[in-house]
């Protein structure tokens, strides 16, 4: 069975340019995470999806964060415009509604702003 | 505000030894305490798990003890092997939100041979 499917693997841009990740979640999962992973503040929860609504994006780091789920098999994390601090791997994981806990995660995308 | 704080940020064991990874939270409300473990390049992967019920989980040589009243819980690695040099997360959720992760920081395991 696939995983969570999330594109691209690495990203490299410039200050100030538009980033989008994607992912595709695993088919039947009704909840979507977005995290985000540094050295210095771990993993952190962007935003969670249930149902393609998004539940709770308090952690989502100021608007020039977005983040949809037009339907249930894909979600994109838009940056605009993005910022050298912004360089960290952007995880998404997706989990299946009402089962405890467990999340399962893609592969990451790792994100470098120059 | 960090409610998991996770202990050591790095631990180096020799292979057969026993990796003792340590977890401590503030939220009464948790419920759910999994560990997830991530090898380099992959994301993280549910590893074992534990629910304030019980004070211990073992499955295989990987084992969860848990202290309600002191709000700690640990995972215990016997007989640790290379292949188990990876980065191990503790988490937490409350009360009917299994999956409202909070990851403690993390701890990078290297076992060597």
């Amino acid at each position: 069975d696939a995983g969570v499917i999330q594109s691209p693997r690495h990203e490299v841009t410039e200050m100030g340019q538009e980033v989008t990740l994607r992912c595709k979640p695993i088919s039947g999962h009704n909840s979507l995470f977005w995290y985000r992973q540094t050295m210095m503040r771990g993993l952190e929860l962007l935003i969670y999806f249930n149902n393609n609504v998004p539940i709770d994006d308090s952690g989502m780091p100021e608007d020039r964060f977005s983040a949809k789920m037009p339907n249930a098999s894909f979600s994109t994390l838009k940056i605009q415009p993005s910022e050298p601090r912004d360089s960290a791997v952007y995880f998404c994981a997706s989990s299946p509604q009402a089962v405890s806990g467990e999340l399962f995660f893609g592969e990451g995308s790792r994100l470098t702003v120059l | 505000q960090q409610q998991v704080k996770q202990s050591p940020q790095s631990l180096i064991v020799q292979k057969g030894g026993i990796s003792i990874i340590n977890c401590a939270y503030e939220n009464t409300a948790f419920d759910y305490f999994p560990w997830y473990q991530q090898f380099p390049g992959k994301g993280p992967a549910l590893l074992i798990a534990i629910r304030p019920d019980v004070s211990e989980k073992k499955e295989g040589r990987f084992t969860i003890s848990f202290n309600k009243s002191a709000k700690q819980f640990s995972l215990h690695i016997m007989d640790s092997q290379p292949g188990d040099s990876a980065t191990y997360f503790c988490a937490a959720s409350p009360n009917n939100a299994g999956n409202m992760l909070t990851f403690g920081g993390g701890t990078r395991l290297m076992v060597k041979p």
